[in-house]
């Protein structure tokens, strides 16, 4: 079966800092792959996605970055974290006929 | 640019009744709608999945219901137990461009 794994689970930042959030997917081969953040009182918002190694779509312009160096590894990150960076982050994953698979999150702070 | 609603933004009933959560959305020209549960401080869980072909699904007491044409689905959970107790999103695509647009979600409260 199809499992999915994210870390960590928490994390706390001071601004200025580098981050690194990771994803991997186990049982299935070319996934699709998303990075989600979901604010306090908000919706979900797609910040990345990926159809292949290599292959990186960004939603909305900001301070993070995604990168796909194996087929079941996602990666978040960002340089210099700001304030507006806190949130709980989510990896999802999609076979070829849907629906999309998450991850338990990271609850990401920033101090 | 799709919009998804959702109402109500909460919701309290008493163990044993049948909830009825709303989805609207903007954009009709819809790939597939999908409804997931999300029980706090955690990820997603899909619930359903409804093909823009399909007016309905249905898996245990759960059946979500799709009006492509009015932009709506409904879901709905029979004799609701303190167990179904979390936040409902509902969520949509647009062909097969692999986006999903989300609601803000119905947060659900079963009384025991």
């Amino acid at each position: 079966s199809q499992t999915i794994h994210q870390w960590p689970a928490t994390l706390v930042q001071p601004v200025g800092s580098p981050l690194s959030l990771e994803c991997t997917v186990e049982g299935t081969s070319n996934p699709n792959l998303y990075w989600y953040r979901q604010a306090a009182g908000r919706g979900l918002q797609l910040l990345f996605y990926s159809v292949g190694i290599g292959q990186i779509s960004s939603e909305v312009p900001q301070n993070l970055s995604a990168s796909r160096p194996q087929d079941r590894q996602f990666i978040l990150s960002s340089k210099k974290l700001l304030l507006s960076d806190s949130g709980f982050y989510l990896c999802a994953w999609e076979g070829q006929a849907g629906p999309q698979h998450f991850g338990d999150g990271t609850r990401l702070s920033i101090l | 640019k799709q919009e998804v609603t959702q109402i109500p933004a909460a919701l309290s009933v008493p163990e044993g009744e049948n909830l009825v959560l709303n989805c609207s959305f903007t954009d009709s020209a819809i790939y597939n709608l999908q409804w997931f549960r999300q029980d706090p401080g955690k990820g997603l869980t899909s619930l359903l999945l409804i093909q823009s072909s399909q007016r309905e699904q249905t898996s245990g007491r759960l059946n979500a219901s799709l009006d492509k044409s009015s932009g709506r689905s409904t879901l709905y959970i029979a004799a609701s137990q303190p167990g179904d107790s979390a936040t409902y999103l509902c969520a949509v695509s647009l062909s097969n461009d692999y986006k999903l647009s989300f609601g803000a979600g119905t947060t659900v409260t079963v009384r025991a």
